[in-house]
């Protein structure tokens, strides 16, 4: 069974650093690419960031509201993505949620909830 | 950015009876791999979403043939045929054709 779990979620304050996981399993991650995705409280989603397989240079794509800021990167030897933030806004309050991506964004966790607060 | 128009914003059901959701794009969804990279999600209160349907018309496994989806270029389409009581909830669709991939505002299902 194809599964991702995010994790490491947290309060944090404005303009510190977080970096989230999210562990793959079920499938061949390295031959996948990885989004990540995010819905702030009572809102819709929003796409985040993006980061191709091996084969395509591993290389990302950012939204433009955390371009900059966030990183995403994979271990494949691990079967984990990670999405590091920095310097983050209370804007960024949000779940964050990461598929894989093989034409379609499917096989989404259950999300790790990220909270910006002073 | 690829804005998703998605109409109506709500739409109160009876069982048992159809229900249908519009998406349009404000360009081109084909990509240039010829490709149409339109999907629709599902998110029940409370719930992470889950993929319905993915390039335009694909049912993702698992998901029940009373869900549809059709169109091309900027108009797209979701149908529900008979519409049960797990079927409530927003549905998005969602564009990743173009950088930065985008989604409509949703659609809220709800039974009557």
């Amino acid at each position: 069974e194809v599964q991702l779990v995010e994790s490491g979620g947290d309060l944090v304050q404005p303009g510190r650093s977080l970096r989230l996981s999210c562990a793959a399993s079920g499938f061949t991650f390295g031959d996948f690419a990885v989004s990540w995705f995010r819905q702030a409280p009572g809102k819709g989603l929003e796409w985040v960031g993006f980061i191709r397989a091996k084969f395509y240079g591993e290389t990302t794509e950012y939204a433009a509201s955390v371009k900059g800021r966030f990183t995403i990167s994979r271990d494949d030897s691990k079967s984990v993505a990670y999405l590091q933030m920095s310097s983050l806004k209370i804007e960024d309050t949000a779940v964050y949620y990461c598929t894989k991506y093989g034409g379609m964004a499917d096989s989404w966790g259950q999300g790790t909830l990220v909270t910006v607060s002073p | 950015d690829v804005v998703m128009t998605q109409t109506p914003l709500s739409s109160p059901v009876t069982l048992g009876q159809p229900a249908s959701i519009s998406c349009r794009s404000s360009q081109s969804l084909v990509h240039r791999d010829g490709d149409t990279y339109l999907s629709w999600l599902h998110q029940r209160p409370g719930q992470s979403p889950r993929l319905l349907i993915y390039k335009i018309s694909n049912r993702f496994s698992g998901v029940p043939d009373r869900f549809s989806g059709s169109g091309a270029g900027t108009d797209f389409t979701l149908k529900i045929t008979r519409v049960e009581a797990e079927d409530v909830g927003v549905y998005y669709c969602m564009q990743s054709t173009h950088f930065p991939w985008t989604f409509g505002q949703g659609t809220t299902v709800e039974v009557k």
